[in-house]
């Protein structure tokens, strides 16, 4: 599958910082996605982006499909301690429809 | 409502021994995908299945992965004779269809293979 650079792989940080993490992909993709994934659970979706220059917001929750459709990021505003996670961008090539993931950024909140 | 099944929650094999994970879609639909997610690594996708169509099976690793979906729900994933760096969580997902705009991918909770 394609391959997805994603930034930071880790984060630790005071409950009510902001936070944000991008991702990048080497080729074109046609669909962007955000998931979060806790300890013995799948990941879960936070945010789908669709179309480039698209900034969608979910809550607490910014993400922004880049002009050049190679790269997306996710801002969290006023962290909290269930903000804590593994949070994941996923991308839909031109070419498939296979998800291809990045390998997660690891949030860690305290109180 | 029903979320993505997937059974057992935990299985620990011996090497060489054959296992089946299965997995338990949503009703209605018609997409179904494995992934594989190794310890602090991203999502490996194995293989899709789209309806009645022939499945992708372009990510599976090595002939002793295989998978079915019976009656275009349930699906089998099976790995023969396993391997130590088979241990892994193996994730299912299904969708409405594909990963257009209307179909996003729900997940399973997954099923942790341990091979001794």
């Amino acid at each position: 599958g394609q391959q997805l650079n994603q930034s930071p792989q880790s984060m630790f940080i005071q409950e009510g910082e902001d936070v944000s993490m991008n991702c990048t992909s080497s080729s074109i993709f046609n669909t962007w996605l955000w998931y979060k994934q806790e300890p013995g659970e799948g990941p879960v979706l936070l945010i789908a982006l669709y179309k480039a220059g698209e900034l969608t917001s979910n809550g607490r929750l910014t993400a922004q499909f880049g002009i050049t459709r190679k790269d997306s990021f996710l801002n969290i505003s006023a962290s909290i301690p269930s903000d804590v996670g593994i949070y994941f961008c996923a991308g839909v090539s031109n070419s498939g429809y296979a998800l291809n993931f990045g390998k997660g950024t690891s949030l860690l909140v305290t109180p | 409502g029903a979320g993505v099944s997937q059974s057992p929650s935990n299985k620990v094999t011996e090497k060489g021994k054959d296992v089946e994970l299965r997995c338990d879609p949503i009703s209605g639909h018609t997409a179904l995908y494995w992934y594989r997610q190794s310890l602090g690594q991203g999502l490996e996708f194995l293989i899709y299945f789209q309806g009645n169509s022939a499945p992708d099976k372009s990510g599976l690793p090595s002939d002793r992965f295989s998978a079915e979906r019976t009656g275009g729900s349930v699906s089998t994933l099976t790995i023969q004779r396993t391997q130590q760096e088979d241990s892994a969580v193996y994730l299912c997902a299904s969708s409405p269809a594909g990963t257009g705009r209307n179909s996003p991918l729900h997940f399973g909770n997954g099923t942790r293979l341990t091979v001794t």
